[in-house]
């Protein structure tokens, strides 16, 4: 299987604390996206990193890519009891399909 | 503007039963897509559409599922006969067309029970 995977599996942190999830995958991407599930409001798409990119930020979200690692992270700063969800990557591997990996959940206690 | 429908939102069968699920898609979007999620897993895609045409079933156990997107636009899922192991999530999502640089946009799923 070519599924990418995330460690840690879960984590749990108190509002106003970081989080940092990580991302492994197995051969060369176009690109590498996560996406956060929650009951609310189901699988939503954060965030995008180009295979040439290294670093990219979207409000609180700071997402950073090393090819020769075939490794990402997600960092979520100054988290929220809303930030509480399972997050997941999904790396194309060169084709036009996303595969997703296994997920970390986060718990952010108030 | 409104977002990716699906129902029924919930599903209890017994096995070698059938099932069907229903997809409607943004408007306007292209392409649809199947996922299957099964609990503490990530979402797995079982088939993809490109307005009515299948670009990807790879995934699809075709013995049991079969899909369709009559003109284009709606979609529906089949399970027929169910296995335990069909018990999961099943999302659809869809987006402005093929290619992973084109955003998805998920539905809420249909949870599906196999008992």
């Amino acid at each position: 299987s070519q599924q990418g995977e995330e460690d840690p599996q879960a984590l749990s942190i108190q509002e106003g604390e970081n989080a940092t999830m990580n991302c492994s995958y197995k051969t060369s991407i176009n690109n590498l996206q996560w996406y956060r599930q929650n009951s609310g409001r189901g699988l939503v798409h954060l965030i995008l990193i180009r295979s040439n990119e290294r670093e990219k930020h979207s409000g609180r979200l700071r997402v950073t890519l090393d090819t020769s690692k075939k490794s990402s992270s997600l960092l979520i700063t100054a988290s929220r009891a809303a930030d509480t969800a399972s997050y997941f990557c999904a790396t194309d591997y060169n084709t036009d399909k996303l595969i997703f990996g296994t997920g970390t959940r986060l718990q952010v206690f108030p | 503007e409104a977002g990716v429908a699906q129902s029924p939102r919930y599903k209890i069968i017994e096995k070698r039963q059938s099932v069907a699920f229903w997809c409607n898609p943004i408007s306007g979007h292209a392409t649809l897509y199947w996922y299957q999620q099964i609990l503490g897993q990530g979402p797995k895609l079982l088939i993809q559409f490109q307005n009515n045409g299948v670009v990807d079933d790879s995934q699809l156990p075709k013995d049991r599922f079969s899909a369709e997107r009559l003109k284009g636009v709606d979609s529906t899922l089949k399970i027929q006969p169910a296995k335990l192991e069909d018990s999961a999530v099943y999302l659809c999502a869809s987006s402005l067309g093929r290619g992973t640089y084109n955003e998805q946009f998920f539905g809420p799923g249909t949870r599906l029970t196999v008992l």
